[in-house]
């Protein structure tokens, strides 16, 4: 497996709470990605990083933040935890193809209960 | 939504038979991959398809690709029992952002 792992693995947490997830690689892979997958919607990308401070939104961005401080940590916040973010996330890490063409690594992903 | 579509969104074979499931996608893409996902498990890297590559093998896998209908096809030859897992096709958009963007699955169950 590649050098990915997530933390936590499983957390229950209340409505309106704070939560971080945190993804740690130990790959240098330059792009790093958190997804959420849900029944019947298969994976939606929320935010990914480019770089060290350098992130994107994805399709599924809000109520979600990112940080990226060092290449190996991508670390996604819900500010105010909802029912509706209830999910399985998911890191994910590529960036070290054969020109440019990149395959990604999944973590073992993290699920999330919110109540 | 942005997402591609699968279909079957369930498969349910013998083993030994050949499994099909095909992807749609709605933007130009340099790329096209496909995953598995074991339960409870992360996705899997299984093969990739160029934009320009209309057919690729791996193993038991082939892979073809149509760019001018927007469609990808995944066989699996010879099904196993190990092979169940549920299969999901990511494009690479020719966007050039690496934002890749996943199917919503086909659930494949092979009986022993």
């Amino acid at each position: 497996d590649a050098g990915i792992t997530q933390s936590p693995r499983h957390k229950v947490t209340e409505t309106g709470t704070p939560v971080t997830l945190r993804c740690h690689q130990t790959e240098n892979h330059r792009y790093m990605y958190w997804y959420r997958q849900d029944p019947g919607h298969g994976l939606r990308l929320i935010h990914y990083s480019y770089g060290v401070k350098d992130t994107d939104k994805g399709e599924v961005s809000d109520g979600y933040s990112v940080s990226r401080s060092k290449t190996e940590d991508f670390l996604l916040t819900l500010e105010s935890a909802t029912s509706s973010q209830t999910s399985v996330y998911f890191c994910a890490i590529s960036g070290g193809g054969a020109g440019g063409v990149y395959e990604q690594y999944f973590g073992p992903g993290t699920r999330l209960t919110v109540t | 939504s942005q997402q591609g579509e699968e279909d079957p969104q369930a498969l349910s074979i013998q083993e030994g038979e050949n499994a099909t499931m095909n992807c749609s996608y709605k933007t130009s893409i340099n790329n096209l991959q496909w995953y598995r996902q074991n339960s409870g498990r992360g996705l899997v890297h299984l093969i990739l398809i160029r934009s320009n590559e209309r057919e690729k093998h791996s193993g038991r896998l082939r892979v073809t690709l149509d760019t001018s209908k927007k469609s990808s096809s995944l066989l699996i030859t010879a099904s196993r029992a190990a092979d169940t897992a549920s299969y999901f096709c990511a494009t690479d958009p020719t966007s050039g952002t690496y934002k890749y963007i996943f199917g919503t699955g086909t659930r494949l169950k092979v009986l022993a």
